[in-house]
């Protein structure tokens, strides 16, 4: 177990629609990350927050969007939802927002099906 | 710009025999290096990493890997393999001056049979 925990695990919705998937990093863990993995794209980091800051934006559409909160939870928000969106979501922690040795810890992912 | 690559889509290795699963990288200055595991059905799983010091770092599970700046390579290995150590491995590099992301090769899928 990791320490960092994702919800909801399992998740089908239509197209058109919104979700919301949700993070709580490790305890003492500043720095939250999201990445998206899927057979054609493999590992495709989303966007970092650090202590409820963005701190690095990667391959996000304008159709998803995030936030870390005061207690350092963060929330990944896909709306107008697509076949193509379909995928493993992971959200990851680390104890600081920066180049350095400290390792990032993953969920276990929330596997989004869009129908 | 920060990049890995995992030369192999598959390894397959029988169950005792050493293992061996490569990476290579590209990155400007020092690199913070990383091997990760997935299991079917599950999260990525830390297993080792390099920051600096002896170039040989062990891991999790008795997996080492060996940095080799001059081949600018960071390649996985197991001295004796295990069934159980089939999975999806994937090499990461700490991205330079990017917030501390980590940049992912491919993945490298990791067949142990009996």
């Amino acid at each position: 177990d990791s320490g960092v925990t994702q919800t909801p695990k399992h998740l089908i919705t239509a197209t058109g629609q919104r979700v919301t998937l949700r993070c709580s990093p490790r305890s003492g863990d500043l720095s939250v990350y999201w990445y998206q993995q899927s057979l054609d794209q493999g590992l495709q980091f989303l966007i970092q927050y650090y202590n409820g800051e963005e701190r690095a934006k990667g391959n996000i559409l304008e159709r998803f969007s995030a936030q870390q909160f005061p207690d350092l939870h963060s929330e990944l928000n896909l709306s107008s939802l697509e076949l193509g969106d379909s995928a493993l979501y992971f959200c990851a922690s680390s104890v600081l927002g920066q180049d350095s040795g400290n390792t990032i810890y993953f969920g276990e992912g929330s596997w989004l099906t869009v129908v | 710009a920060q990049s890995v690559a995992q030369p192999e889509d598959q390894v397959n290795v029988a169950e005792g025999n050493p293992l061996t699963v490569k990476c290579t990288y590209s990155v400007s200055g020092n690199p913070y290096l990383f091997w990760y595991v997935q299991y079917p059905n599950r999260g990525l799983q830390f297993l080792l990493k390099y920051i600096t010091g002896d170039n040989l770092v062990k891991g999790s599970y008795g997996f080492e890997a060996e940095f080799n700046k001059s081949q600018t390579s960071f390649h996985l290995k197991k001295p004796s393999a295990l069934v159980s150590d089939s999975a999806l491995y994937f090499c990461a590099v700490r991205g330079l001056n990017q917030g501390g992301k980590l940049i992912f090769g491919q993945g490298t899928e990791l067949s142990v049979k009996p």
